[in-house]
Order: C-alpha cells, then structure tokens, then sequence
C-alpha cells in the first residue's frame, strides 16, 4: 500500500532564505507526483506536476525533483517570502491511478 | 478558462435540511471528484465520475448523494447531515488518458458547517 510522508510537519524561517520541503512515497510505481498549495480554509492550488519519466519542474522561484527510485521528492523554494506562507501538500497517483496525499508541511516566513 | 468554480463558498446548514453543492468546469476534463478536508488532514477522497458515471464511492454515507447531470457539471446533494460532517468539500478535475499522466485541478471548496 502506497504511503506519502512529508518532512518536516511545520517550518518557519526568515524571510529571502531558499528551503527545501521534502516528500516521500514508498512504493516507486507511481504515475506523477504533484506539489499543491493550501491557504487557510481555502482550496488547493497546484504548484507543479512532475511525470514519473521526469527529473524536475519549475515554475517561478520553485522548482521540484524526482528521485522515483529513492521514493523522493523535493520542492525547492528560493528566495522566500512572507506570502509564500501556506501548507504545501504532495500526492502521487499511484499504479491504481488514485491520488495518495502526504500531510502536508506548513511553513512560515517570517518578515 | 482553467479553473473549477465551486459554489456556494460558505453553507450553514440544520440537521433536517436538503442543501447541495455545485462544481462546475470548462477545460474539457472527464474525471471529476468531490474530496472532503477537516482541518489540519489531507483531503479525502468521496466519489469519483469517470465521463459522467460513478466509477468510486469510497464508502460514503448515502446522506451524501452525487450526481454528474453532464460533463462540465457535479453536485453534491446533502441530506440529514451530522455534526461531525462539517468539513471543507473540495471539487477537482482531471482529464482522463492513457496513464492517468494528468494532473487534478482544485475549487477553492465549499465550508459547510452543520448545526
């Protein structure tokens, strides 16, 4: 049974520093994996969607790796900023074509 | 248009109502799905249309009743809902293809407070 595990649970550093949000799946047969942001109370915005035949996506200051064979993901922010505050939020669609959701992190910027 | 418009963003309900949420989308996508969310948890997923057929129902209570009246449009119809049913209901959709290499658009949700 696919399981998605997100480190660390929260994060908060100071505003212009890059960070690293990491995701990880135990089962390497997925299809893509997908990065998402969350605000508070709000819906899921989608951030970046990386095909199991791909490396890395990037999108702005963001950019996420692929390591399918480690069962890694990394979302990489650069540059952070105090609007960048959300949960962010992985999910694989796994061999069964079913979307299988990580805890998500939430993470703070400090101004 | 790339977005999935969910309505009513806020609904207060009494345990005796009928009450039902919309979601609708123009990007062409056969799949649509409604996903329940509390607070500080992942969403999980309730029902699943495949080109406008249930194709999942991941045990979900019949107060809840989905329907797919076409391919743009999903509801959610409630009925004799709990307390402990008060969630954010989250709309998504994705087109459907070989490999499932598509991703899952989201509505901003509908919060439903049950009293």
């Amino acid at each position: 049974k696919q399981e998605v595990t997100q480190i660390p649970a929260a994060l908060s550093v100071p505003e212009g520093e890059n960070l690293v949000l990491n995701c990880s799946f135990t089962d390497s047969a997925i299809y893509n994996l997908q990065w998402f942001r969350q605000d508070p109370g709000k819906g899921l915005t989608s951030l970046l969607l990386i095909q199991s035949s791909q490396r890395e996506q990037t999108s702005g200051r963001l950019n996420a790796s692929l390591d399918k064979s480690s069962g890694r993901s990394t979302l990489y922010i650069a540059a952070s900023q105090p609007g960048d505050s959300a949960t962010y939020l992985c999910a694989v669609r796994d061999s069964n074509y079913q979307l299988i959701w990580g805890a998500g992190t939430k993470l703070i910027i400090k101004p | 248009d790339t977005e999935v418009t969910q309505t009513p963003k806020h609904l207060v309900m009494g345990m005796t109502n009928k009450k039902s949420l919309k979601c609708e989308q123009h990007m062409g996508h056969r799949a649509m799905y409604w996903y329940k969310q509390k607070a500080k948890k992942p969403p999980e997923l309730m029902f699943v249309y495949s080109y406008e057929k249930l194709s999942i129902n991941e045990s979900v209570p019949s107060r809840f009743s989905p329907e797919c009246p076409n391919s743009s449009l999903l509801n959610l119809h409630l009925h004799a809902l709990q307390p402990e049913d008060s969630a954010l209901y989250l709309c998504a959709s994705s087109q459907e293809g070989q490999g499932s290499l598509y991703g899952y658009t989201f509505g901003s949700g509908t919060r439903l407070t049950v009293v």
